[in-house]
């Protein structure tokens, strides 16, 4: 099993261009998530989809679409790229049972604005 | 709002023991989780705790105080491997898909 898997491993971007991140799972989680990670910030939450059909706003929304394509698939869509979203993505997956949600993370994508 | 607070750093020699602390103020608690994360790679998961007291996992544990609203990770018999950031985490409520994260601490172990 591969996991979680996230394309593309690296991009760079200019202000104002447009770019989809892509997220698949292959362990048949229900609920998906991308994250947002900055230094000395820890994670911050855009969106996440608690199981195919639903997404809902996360802590950071603004400047981000979301689509969970099917089950296994969920992509961050950034429409007009800024500065201010050079971050490292990160997406994970989880199956809400028990009291952890536990969730498993993809290798991130390290995206620049310039 | 939520707010979870952790030492930004913590240095620790090889073979020693140390405890990465985690107090946080939510506006409701289910339980408090606790993620690893080497440098340029993913977080993963480390622990759980619901309810009151010390779970063990190998050289890994964690301890949560719910009246406190404090946790603490603690390491024994630390390898050099173990230099990671580490995340506390906390999940509000049973219907709740969200966790929010603590901004990690860095471990360094030095021989």
């Amino acid at each position: 099993n591969a996991g979680v898997t996230q394309t593309p491993k690296f991009q760079v971007l200019k202000t104002g261009q447009s770019m989809t991140l892509q997220c698949a799972q292959d362990m048949n989680h229900n609920s998906m998530y991308w994250y947002r990670q900055d230094p000395g910030m820890g994670l911050r939450l855009i969106y996440y989809s608690a199981s195919e059909g639903t997404t809902d706003k996360g802590e950071v929304p603004n400047g981000y679409n979301v689509s969970r394509l099917n089950k296994r698939e969920f992509s961050l869509r950034l429409e007009s790229a800024a500065p201010s979203q050079t971050s490292v993505y990160f997406c994970a997956s989880s199956e809400l049972r028990g009291g952890s949600n536990e969730q498993f993370f993809g290798p991130g994508t390290r995206l620049t604005v310039l | 709002g939520q707010s979870l607070e952790q030492p930004s750093e913590v240095t620790a020699v090889e073979g020693a023991i140390v405890q990465i602390n985690c107090t946080y103020q939510t506006s409701g608690f289910y339980g408090l989780s606790w993620y690893q994360q080497h440098d340029g790679g993913a977080p993963t998961f480390l622990s759980y705790n619901a309810l009151d007291g010390l779970e063990e996992t190998g050289r890994f544990s964690s301890f949560l105080s719910r009246s406190d609203s404090y946790g603490y990770l603690l390491l024994q018999e630390l390898q050099m491997k173990d230099s990671a950031s580490y995340f506390c985490a906390v999940r509000s409520g049973a219907g709740s898909y969200q966790l929010t994260f603590g901004k990690g601490t860095k471990l360094s172990v030095i021989p």
